[in-house]
């Protein structure tokens, strides 16, 4: 499974865009990129996934360089309720029987 | 459709004793992934199984823990002679997997073992 690298800790403001980014240098052709939200106390929940260029879903966009190298999670016009873990994962999730290692997380903090 | 649920929320167990932990994927799910998470770290998987087969248990602990996913019933994620180390989160992930699913993971909401 490719490594991935982010930021600890993030702080925003109510209603500001937050870009967070993930660097995974040793991606792999048949690698996807999934992000997941974790709340303290609960199971993380999923939020976006992608491949290549950009996905935007109801949520959050995600944003792909053509070289993959790194992929950049967008949160638009956060609020107090997205402060939580987000978490980067890379890798072929239909030969690697789809486990994934979590890593660290990058701790967003939105205050008002 | 329920989601994916997980009991007990929270286990005490002394030291030595036996902890089994439980799963119930969502409806329709056929693979289940255990993760255990420390205080303040990141999710570390454990094992993936399908319907009574274990398929990657690479992230198990060789000795102590076993886990299983029958054809009727919950997954169960079994420790035997706790210790104080074990004391962490246990999530579990259900996923339909399969031609034309994202591969997404549907967590439950953790079982929270305490080793005391």
């Amino acid at each position: 499974l490719a490594k991935t690298t982010q930021p600890i800790s993030m702080d925003s403001y109510e209603g500001q865009e937050v870009n967070i980014t993930c660097s995974h240098n040793n991606i792999a052709t048949n690698d996807y990129i999934t992000w997941y939200q974790q709340f303290p106390s609960q199971g993380p929940r999923f939020i976006i996934q992608g491949y290549k260029t950009k996905v935007t879903n109801e949520v959050a966009s995600l944003f792909i360089p053509a070289d993959r190298k790194s992929s950049t999670l967008s949160l638009p016009r956060v609020s107090l309720s997205d402060t939580a873990v987000y978490y980067c994962l890379v890798g072929d999730m239909r030969t690697n029987a789809g486990k994934s290692t979590f890593g660290d997380g990058t701790t967003l903090t939105v205050k008002p | 459709n329920a989601g994916v649920m997980q009991n007990p929320r929270h286990l005490v167990r002394r030291r030595g004793q036996e902890a089994r932990l439980r799963c119930s994927p969502m409806k329709g799910h056929s693979h289940v992934y255990w993760y255990r998470q420390l205080p303040e770290e990141g999710l570390k998987f454990m094992v993936y199984l399908q319907k009574e087969n274990i398929i990657d248990e690479s992230g198990m602990p060789k000795e102590r823990f076993s886990a299983e996913f029958p054809k009727e019933g919950p997954s169960i994620l079994r420790i035997q002679q706790v210790v104080r180390g074990d004391s962490a989160a246990y999530f579990c992930a259900s996923s339909p997997r399969g031609q034309g699913h994202s591969y997404e993971q549907y967590f439950g909401p953790g079982t929270r073992l305490t080793v005391t």
